[in-house]
């Protein structure tokens, strides 16, 4: 069963930019997987799908400050111009016929 | 606009069942699996079920295989979950979720649109 893993916790600074890593299980690096927000007391808000090519579909409304990118087994999520709005958790989701695996979850605090 | 409504949620004995609603607009609903998604306070997210768009297909999470039952009404672009067999552990926030790809239940199931969450409750 694929697996992915996030870091806890990351921080940047208001304005900066911050990269925010996925990591697939060993022998599942050509895995599709997805970025969702969740800012504190509010539901997922659906980012961006990511493919192992590096290709990308966006959600509606969802500002060009949010990009990403896949390096073999890793794929990442870009927050550039960091708003304090941008502080929430952020999960990566895969599936698979029959199923659907979350990351842990990363939580971003802007300084 | 794409809307996920949840609905039926409260506080529930161990044990005992409760039976959650998502109420669809916005999309063809029958052309659509949907999928439940929980969380635990304080927690991350966990798949807990899906559903294909003609009900014919079912899948779950081991966690509530053999407890909970997934099932949808076409006619009325509702999602229904069915929890029985209730413990402390299935206290969270459920929500209901749309895939990405219509006709499909096991390729782009990027979760594109998310309903607000109904909170179950389990205890005494």
């Amino acid at each position: 069963q694929v697996v992915l893993t996030q870091a806890p916790s990351a921080s940047a600074s208001l304005g900066a930019s911050v990269k925010l890593t996925c990591t697939l299980s060993s022998g599942h690096s050509s895995y599709a997987i997805a970025w969702h927000q969740q800012q504190p007391e509010k539901g997922p808000r659906y980012l961006i799908k990511l493919n192992s090519d590096g290709s990308h579909r966006k959600g509606d409304g969802i500002p060009d400050r949010f990009s990403g990118s896949s390096s073999g087994a890793e794929r990442y999520l870009t927050i550039s111009s960091l708003q304090s709005e941008d502080e929430a958790d952020y999960y990566c989701q895969t599936w698979g016929t029959g199923f659907v695996v979350f990351g842990g979850g990363t939580k971003l605090t802007v300084l | 606009q794409v809307q996920l409504v949840e609905s039926g949620g409260g506080v529930v004995q161990p044990g005992r069942s409760l039976r959650l609603s998502c109420a669809a607009s916005g999309f063809t609903f029958n052309n659509y699996a949907i999928h439940w998604v929980r969380q635990a306070p304080g927690k991350g997210l966990e798949w807990v079920a899906v559903i294909s768009y003609d009900g014919n297909n079912k899948y779950y999470a081991d966690s509530v295989k053999g407890r909970f039952t997934i099932s949808r009404d076409n006619s009325k672009n509702t999602l229904y979950l069915q929890l029985n067999s209730l413990t402390g552990e299935d206290t969270a926030v459920y929500y209901c979720a749309r895939p990405f790809k219509d006709y499909s239940i096991s390729s782009e199931q990027d979760f594109d649109y998310w309903g607000q969450g109904a909170l179950v409750t389990v205890s005494s």
